[in-house]
């Protein structure tokens, strides 16, 4: 079974502060992505990465940025938090060699707050 | 307008009953569709995958596309409680060069013993 863990399940950070999401997936997986997760919007996807230090932009990438050193590794990258980036954030990944419409492979989520 | 409009419910019905969910899209290039069932607390997974028009089953799901209308739906037949969860649907284009999938904003179903 795919496995995509992310490092936190709470987080609780202060206006202003440079927070870290940490995603891992075992599967070796090309594609990695970072959505969030709003009642009444759904999920809206922020950055993707088909291979190592590949990056693209997603529907809603401002006010982040991510890293992708190693393929099982994506981190997502708050600046400077502010209180609309309270948030459940998604972790997910997908073979690469399929498709345009592989399956995507979630993690449990990161459910931040920024007071 | 959204890409994907999903009630998003919530939708409460007996243990036993037939449940069904539904999702239109507006962009015709979408060739791949899924739903993925997200209970509180946890990670989307996905529970059913399809291409093109048609219908699949798999046990007491069936997800069915209907192209020409735009129109996606799943049926859970014989509900349980332990379907009680908020279920996304999702499709893709045929290559849109980013492999991502863009979600409906998901229905909440309760199941009632």
């Amino acid at each position: 079974d795919v496995k995509v863990t992310q490092s936190s399940r709470y987080l609780v950070k202060r206006t202003g502060e440079k927070v870290f999401l940490e995603c891992v997936q075992d599967m070796d997986h090309e594609n990695m992505f970072w959505y969030r997760q709003d009642p009444g919007l759904g999920l809206r996807l922020i950055y993707f990465s088909y291979d190592v230090k590949m990056k693209e932009k997603g529907d809603i990438p401002e006010g982040y940025s991510v890293s992708r050193e190693k393929k099982e590794r994506f981190s997502l990258i708050l600046e400077s938090a502010s209180t609309n980036q309270t948030s459940m954030y998604l972790c997910a990944s997908s073979f690469g060699g399929g498709p345009a419409g592989s399956p995507l492979h979630f993690g449990n989520g990161t459910r931040l707050t920024v007071t | 307008q959204k890409e994907v409009e999903q009630d998003p419910g919530p939708l409460s019905v007996p243990e036993g009953a037939i449940v069904s969910l539904n999702c239109t899209y507006s962009n015709s290039a979408f060739q791949y569709f899924m739903w993925y069932r997200q209970y509180s607390r946890k990670g989307p997974e996905l529970l059913m995958y399809t291409y093109s028009s048609g219908n699949k089953e798999d046990g007491r799901f069936t997800a069915q596309v209907d192209k020409s209308s735009k129109y996606i739906s799943l049926f859970i037949r014989d509900s349980q409680p332990s379907d009680s969860a908020t279920y996304l649907c999702a499709t893709s284009h045929i290559d849109t060069g980013r492999r991502a999938l863009t979600f409906g904003s998901g229905t909440r179903l309760q199941v009632q013993p």
